[in-house]
Order: structure tokens, then sequence, then C-alpha cells
């Protein structure tokens, strides 16, 4: 069983509609990140968050310590959300981040 | 203010043969990491440097892959001799450093995209 979970692997939704990506881990971490990835870019940070909940235009990202999970809203969604959306967490013990294999998103207009 | 900056974007070469890429992180940036990505898969930890020191190393293949950070701020990843198993994206990234460990924001440059024929 992976240390981080992401769900699903695969989302293909209508310009429009409301977006959630999960994702899931099984270790103690000081922080959880949700990273961008658009085809042949680079890696962009969305947010970085070890409670509650933080919003950046239409992107919302929740964390739910005690359950272990984390999810990432996008709201009235664009052709250009389209991107892999990757989980990453920083562990409690150490520096590594831990990555999750990222949810691929289209969004057709 | 300037991201981290990654040379070059594309690289093209036959397997055996030398490669290096180069690293600008953002200033002020004390922590800086060299990853791999493959295809369709999640980056990995090549390298983690704290200032010029090259704090974990453990992932990378040093029979044939070098770094080095001099003046602990521009950084190079070679490869000598390349494979072609090499053909991936290497990314680098950059954060505050310090004591803030993983709980620090990443910022990540657009990557070099290797190639070995």
């Amino acid at each position: 069983k992976n240390e981080v979970e992401q769900s699903p692997q695969n989302l293909t939704a209508q310009e429009g509609e409301f977006i959630t990506i999960n994702c899931s881990y099984s270790v103690g971490i000081s922080a959880l990140h949700w990273l961008q990835q658009h085809p042949g870019g680079g890696i962009v940070s969305l947010f970085m968050l070890s409670s509650g909940k933080k919003k950046h235009g239409r992107l919302i990202a929740t964390i739910n310590i005690q359950e272990k999970h984390s999810s990432l809203h996008i709201t009235a969604s664009h052709p250009r959300d389209s991107a892999v959306y990757i989980c990453a967490v920083g562990m409690d013990s150490n520096y590594q981040l831990i990555w999750g294999a990222g949810t691929k998103l289209i969004i057709k207009p | 203010e300037a991201g981290v900056v990654q040379s070059p974007r594309y690289k093209i070469i036959e397997k055996k043969q030398p490669v290096a890429f180069w690293c600008n992180p953002i200033s002020g940036h004390n922590t800086l990491y060299w990853y791999l990505q493959n295809l369709g898969q999640g980056p990995e930890l090549l390298i983690r440097y704290e200032n010029e020191e090259a704090v974990d190393d453990s992932q990378l293949p040093k029979d044939r892959f070098s770094a080095e950070r001099l003046k602990g701020v521009d950084s190079t990843l070679k490869i000598q001799p390349a494979e072609l198993g090499d053909s991936a994206v290497y990314l680098c990234a950059s954060s505050l450093g310090g004591l803030a460990g993983p709980g620090e924001e990443l910022f990540f440059g657009e990557g070099s995209r290797l190639t070995v024929l």
C-alpha cells in the first residue's frame, strides 16, 4: 500500500463543473502540498497546508489531520485547469516528501 | 522576482555521452533539490543541498551522477556516461531552508528533459 494515495487517477469533466481530487496518507506529516503540472511543464506549488482550509481564486484545499485526508476542489472548472494535480506530504521525522501518483484532469469546453 | 531557472530545457544525446544540467534557485533560498521524474510518475529526490552542503545524496547513483553547488547558490547535475534509462525530466526546486524542513513551500523550475538515444 502506497503511503500517499490519490483518487481518482484520471478525471474528465465538462467546463464549469465542480472538481474534487482526494489524497489519503498513512504517515505522520508536518505539511501537505498540492502541486500542479501542465503537460511538458514544470511543477507549480498550489497550496501547502497543515490544518484547516486554504483558498486561492477558484481553488480550495482542505485537510483533516485526524482522518489523514486532504481534498483539492476546483470551482467553475475551465479547460486551462487541465493538468496533473499532485499531492505530496512532508513527513514529521525528516525533510523527505512522499509524492502521490497524481491525478490527470481534463476539462472539456 | 525570478523563479527557479533551469537549463537546458531539452537535451538529446547519444548513450555514453556526458550531459550537464544547471539550476539557479530563487534568491535567498538556501535549500536546493534535484529531482528525477519519469513519464507518468511522481518526482524522485536525487539530492538535497543546504547551502553548499549535500545533506542527502542517498538516492543519487554515484557511479555516473554527480552534483555540485559551489558557493551555495547555483547548482549543476552531471551524468557521465548517460544510459538509455536516464531519459527523464530533471527538476530543480528550492525553498527557504533552515529549520522549517518539510513544512516549507517548494518552488520548481521548468525542468530539463533529457532524451538518451
